[in-house]
């Protein structure tokens, strides 16, 4: 079965830094998608990747999907409080494959 | 609004003693998924439906039952619930049409079993 790792675990971060999520499958991605957490709440959706190369953006939050298509980052430009947060990579399996699984998370704290 | 409802959100039951957590949508959507959320674990999927009558199990299906009669619902039964369920769980649906991993989810269910 599909793996996701993603790294770094937590991040604390300075209002105002760039910071950088990473999500690496044990297979071949074919849809990557990066969600956001409130402690205890529902996920909210924020990007989704299929093309190798594929880049994204929203607000100041920036996602990319290798060309091997194996790797996904998610670059946060200039930090503010509200992009604390757990934020979690997603990938399915494909064709008529449509079982979903998660990264374990990466929990982000940035200090005013 | 478009939303995805989840029922109850908080419980704390006994072993053994069956339940239900009930989960409906408003937005027409084909895919419905259940998840539950542990430390250390992540998200992990227990059951997902494609549409009516048509579900299949997830990575952890054991000790959970699903039933998609209506294409709005989809309700998580415990026959027998264990300590080992207590977790925080998640009902999502998607698009299918789209992509299925474009999930609208719900507030989450807190079940705690004695």
């Amino acid at each position: 079965s599909q793996e996701l790792e993603q790294s770094p675990q937590s991040l604390i971060v300075q209002e105002g830094k760039n910071l950088t999520i990473n999500c690496t499958s044990s297979k071949t991605l074919y849809g990557l998608y990066w969600y956001k957490q409130k402690y205890g709440e529902g996920l909210i959706f924020l990007m989704m990747l299929q093309k190798g190369g594929e880049e994204k953006s929203h607000e100041k939050i920036t996602a990319k999907l290798d060309e091997k298509k194996q790797q996904s980052s998610l670059h946060i430009t200039a930090s503010q409080p509200s992009h604390a947060g757990i934020y979690l990579c997603g990938a399915s399996g494909g064709g008529s494959n449509y079982k979903l699984t998660f990264g374990k998370g990466t929990l982000l704290t940035v200090n005013p | 609004e478009a939303q995805v409802t989840q029922n109850p959100r908080y419980l704390i039951t006994v072993t053994g003693k069956k339940l239900t957590v009930t989960c409906s949508q408003n937005m027409n959507h084909e895919y419905m998924s259940w998840y539950r959320q542990d430390p250390g674990l992540g998200l992990r999927q227990i059951y997902y439906s494609m549409n009516v009558e048509v579900t299949d199990k997830g990575d952890v299906p054991e000790g959970y039952k699903v039933s998609r009669k209506e294409k709005r619902n989809f309700p998580l039964i415990l026959e027998s619930p264990s300590p080992n369920q207590t977790s925080l769980y998640f009902c999502a649906s998607s698009l299918l049409a789209g992509s299925v991993g474009e999930l609208f989810f719900g507030e989450g269910s807190r079940l705690t079993v004695l």
